[in-house]
């Protein structure tokens, strides 16, 4: 079974741009979440959706934004990047039928640079 | 509220030594708690996970956890390190549907 994938793994943008990640979950999981990773902040949650639906959120301002797909396919968007957005980020997926508390799978990430 | 606490952002073992890195938890509830690994530019890959049952947890690559709730701590070992061990170590608390991460030791295996 392939795990979890997330696109590009590299990008680089210009501060002010906005950007999009792309992360496919392990087939059948439906619940996909993403997160932050800097070496200041550490591993920080964003959001996770389940069946389309944002069922929770972390604490990022309004910039951060998710879409979760009818096939489970989840897109990030981060729109006015600033410097401080340079970060890995990661997508996550669970599998179903086991309530919330079910480990998560972690993709390679995408290493975001904003210059 | 539920959060992780891992002692000792670095620790330095030589190959073949014991490993023991640190976890401490902070929960009203049982918690469920797990062990990432981190390989450098990798995302994270789940060594072990505790829910419910036995206290002592096998994982892969040797590793090994033990839930003591009269220590709140959850602490991870291999008896024998081996120089691909070296990574970044993450021990994690299951809240809702977030996972909430602690701040990571990193392991380094003298030869």
């Amino acid at each position: 079974k392939a795990g979890v994938t997330q696109t590009p793994r590299y990008l680089i943008k210009t501060r002010g741009q906005q950007v999009t990640l792309s992360c496919s979950p392990i087939s059948g999981h439906r619940s996909v979440s993403w997160y932050q990773q800097t070496p200041g902040q550490g591993l920080q949650f964003l959001f996770e959706y389940f069946s389309e639906t944002q069922r929770n959120k972390g604490n990022f301002p309004g910039r951060f934004s998710g879409r979760q797909f009818s096939n489970s396919r989840s897109e990030m968007n981060v729109s006015t990047l600033e410097l401080g957005d340079s970060a890995l980020y990661l997508c996550a997926s669970r599998p179903p039928g086991q309530g919330t508390n079910t480990e998560a799978f972690f993709g390679q990430g995408t290493r975001l640079t904003v210059v | 509220a539920q959060s992780v606490t891992q002692l000792g952002s670095h620790v330095s073992v030589s190959e073949g030594a014991l490993v023991l890195l640190r976890c401490n938890y902070s929960s009203s509830v049982p918690p469920y708690l797990f062990w990432y690994v981190q390989y450098p530019n990798q995302g994270l890959q789940l060594l072990l996970k505790y829910t419910t049952g036995a206290t002592l947890v096998k994982g892969i690559n040797g590793f090994e956890a033990e839930f003591k709730k009269s220590e709140t701590s959850f602490h991870l070992t291999k008896p024998s390190a081996h120089m691909s061990d070296a990574a970044e170590y993450f021990c994690a608390v299951s809240r809702a549907s977030k996972i909430i991460f602690g701040s990571g030791t990193r392991l380094s295996i003298r030869p």
